[in-house]
């Protein structure tokens, strides 16, 4: 039934470790959005695709790559996990580019802690 | 660019007060305005939107008129309740980006005492 899921929920790891988070939509929806959320609660967009094609890639380390299999998937991979990556992550998606109020659908967020 | 104000949280307020949290924007063009909540431990919901000048978008109590002369789109409630204790976020999308990227204000956390 959940229309936006995410695995984990929560992520603990150590420095230096590479990680992945998990996101399918199945609203079939065309577009699939990965945000940053920080424990000021700053929503910040880090990358968007649209049927499988990248379309926003925000100012991110290159240690992040996402990676869409199908378009009801869109998993982000980090690699050598630093401090500052701690936060919630929230996938969303919404059903294409072409409406301007195009409502986005998200998911319940994986909170990566890094020690 | 464009950009999204909203005031500082938290709001703290009693059970059955009126409720306004401030919002407004920059953009060029004619963007879409939207209010996302997001509960506890939870991802954020779309709580209500407007697509031009003096819409008035409204959603479980809450509503929020876009006011162009003013460049706001406040969000009100008449009687607020506990269940309502949340994180409301006000965006806009423009519609002269290309990408219909979501541009997204701080955030302000509402809590709701008995």
């Amino acid at each position: 039934d959940t229309a936006v899921s995410q695995t984990p929920k929560y992520l603990v790891t150590q420095m230096g470790n590479d990680k992945s988070i998990k996101c399918e939509q199945n609203l079939g929806h065309d577009t699939m959005y990965w945000y940053k959320q920080d424990s000021k609660k700053f929503l910040k967009i880090m990358f968007s695709y649209n049927n499988k094609e990248l379309i926003i890639n925000e100012t991110v380390p290159n240690r992040f790559s996402p990676k869409s299999p199908d378009k009801a998937h869109l998993n982000l991979h980090i690699n050598s996990l630093e401090l500052g990556d701690s936060a919630v992550y929230f996938c969303a998606s919404s059903q294409g580019l072409a409406g301007s109020t195009d409502t986005q659908y998200f998911g319940p967020g994986t909170r990566l802690t890094v020690l | 660019g464009d950009s999204v104000t909203q005031m500082e949280g938290p709001v703290t307020l009693s059970e059955e007060a009126f409720l306004t949290i401030n919002c407004t924007y920059t953009a060029t063009g004619y963007p879409s305005l939207f209010w996302y909540v997001q509960y506890p431990g939870e991802g954020l919901q779309l709580l209500l939107k407007a697509t031009k000048a003096d819409d008035k978008g409204s959603n479980k109590g809450f509503e929020a008129t876009y006011r162009k002369e003013t460049t706001s789109f406040h969000l009100e409630k008449g009687s607020v309740q506990v269940s309502d204790s949340a994180v409301y976020f006000c965006a806009l999308r423009n519609t002269m980006d290309s990408n219909y990227q979501l541009i997204w204000g701080a955030g302000t956390k509402l809590i709701i005492k008995p």
